[in-house]
């Protein structure tokens, strides 16, 4: 398996403020990381696929000048939540790609409320 | 209809039963498969992974595929009461251009009462 760290694990922050999480691999050094967004009672909905220096790949409907991606190492993805606006408040989570290019390994999470 | 479809449950299971998990999905092409826990507030962690048909087993888990019928399921012999989790399915992509990206179905809740 792979090990990866987020933080925050959680943030509270008012709405037009930007916020940025971190997630690390630990023990593994990721060319791909995911960015995944979960609101309560659904499931998993991808946001964008972040690759170790270039630019990140997003889903439809997910606004690249909203929520930057940048993935400066092998072992480091940020996302940052730009002018944050109570419907971004969710559960925010990444993920690493395995060299077998298959697995995924996730994150802990962090839980975004934006008031 | 969805790429990647669950009944969401609740399905509840008696301590020591088997659970049935059942997951269909639409690109007769997808290649590869895997199962994920998610208890309530965490993050989903890897159960198993299965790219052949038939089946797939893990101590008390069993992963079956069925590439033919567009199907995954997962066996979860001997349940436990922290077996209780939601338990998604998901397909990664086989399309050109797909990419590594994984589809997820909405899952489905296991509840094992003692």
């Amino acid at each position: 398996g792979a090990v990866v760290s987020q933080h925050p694990s959680w943030v509270i922050c008012k709405s037009g403020t930007s916020v940025k999480i971190e997630c690390r691999s630990l023990d593994f050094q990721a060319t791909t990381m995911f960015w995944y967004r979960q609101f309560p009672k659904q499931s998993l909905m991808l946001m964008a696929t972040s690759n170790e220096g270039s630019k990140a790949t997003y889903e439809q409907g997910v606004e690249k000048d909203k929520f930057l991606i940048n993935h400066a190492s092998l072992t480091l993805s940020t996302l940052t939540v730009t002018s944050a606006h109570p419907e971004d408040s969710s559960f925010y989570i990444c993920s690493v790609l395995l060299a077998d290019q298959e697995t995924q390994y996730f994150g802990p999470g962090t839980r975004l409320l934006v008031l | 209809q969805k790429e990647v479809e669950q009944n969401s449950g609740p399905l509840s299971v008696p301590e020591g039963a088997i659970a049935s998990l059942n997951c269909t999905y639409s690109d007769r092409v997808s290649q590869s498969f895997f199962w994920y826990r998610q208890y309530s507030g965490k993050s989903p962690e890897l159960i198993m992974s299965i790219y052949s048909n038939g089946d797939k087993e893990d101590g008390r888990f069993t992963a079956q595929l069925n590439k033919a019928s567009q199907y995954v399921s997962l066996l979860i012999r001997d349940s436990q009461p922290s077996d209780s989790a939601t338990y998604l399915c998901a397909v990664k992509r086989a399309f050109t251009g797909g990419g590594n990206k994984l589809t997820f179905g909405t899952g489905t809740q296991l509840k094992v009462e003692l």
